[in-house]
């Protein structure tokens, strides 16, 4: 298997463009999470869905940022217009959840870097 | 605010040498995770016990939970280089700990050197 893929792995870009950070998860899974981390604030949960379903975006900074997951092995997170202080780690994390306890698995994460 | 918050936020040991880190949380759980973060990478979990649980056994790992303090630890027995990452705590949102919505705190990072 070849775990949570995100793409790109780095991106560099200048502040008002649009950012889109790709994310498939692992197959077979139901729940898909993506988070940020910023040495400031840890690791923060911006949105996380069950099966294609976006359950909970009260993590979701402000309306610059929106999810999508289209279908059980594909989800974006859009930034438009990205600003500086949006630069850091974004990761996509994937779980089959099971009801009792939910292991996530995380992928290699995106690093943003708002110019 | 966290659910998890760890202590210390950095540690710094022999290779050799035991580690202990520990996690406090808030509210009642059904279980508690532990997660690694290597430096550059995404986090990897590592083991979780359950509410009904005290003491739980993987390898070098040992995780201790007190409910009743609302803490848990995590030891690193004999301690390696390759130990070196951030270890982090994670709690389900739902204190019934079926969300799927995890919570984790700050951090600690550790380093064992060589």
């Amino acid at each position: 298997d070849a775990g949570v893929i995100q793409s790109p792995r780095h991106e560099v870009t200048e502040m008002g463009q649009e950012v889109t950070l790709r994310c498939k998860p692992i197959s077979g899974h139901n729940s898909l999470f993506w988070y940020r981390q910023t040495m400031m604030r840890g690791l923060e949960l911006l949105i996380y869905f069950n099966n294609n379903v976006p359950i909970d975006d009260s993590g979701m900074p402000e309306d610059r940022f929106s999810a999508k997951m289209p279908n059980a092995s594909f989800s974006t997170l859009k930034i438009q217009p990205s600003e500086p202080r949006d630069s850091a780690v974004y990761f996509c994390a994937s779980s089959l959840r099971t009801g009792e306890y939910n292991e996530q698995f995380f992928g290699p994460g995106t690093r943003l870097t708002v110019l | 605010s966290q659910q998890g918050e760890e202590d210390p936020q950095a540690l710094s040991i022999q290779e050799g040498e035991n580690a202990t880190m520990n996690c406090s949380y808030k509210t009642s759980i059904n279980n508690l995770q532990w997660y690694r973060q290597n430096s550059g990478r995404g986090l990897v979990h590592l083991i979780l016990i359950r509410s009904n649980e005290r003491e739980k056994h993987s390898g070098r790992l040992r995780v201790t939970l007190d409910t009743s303090k609302k803490s848990s630890s995590l030891l690193i027995t004999a301690s390696r280089a390759a130990d070196t990452a951030s270890y982090f705590c994670a709690t389900d949102a739902n204190p019934s700990g079926n969300t799927g919505k995890l919570i984790f705190g700050q951090g600690t990072t550790l380093q064992v050197k060589p």
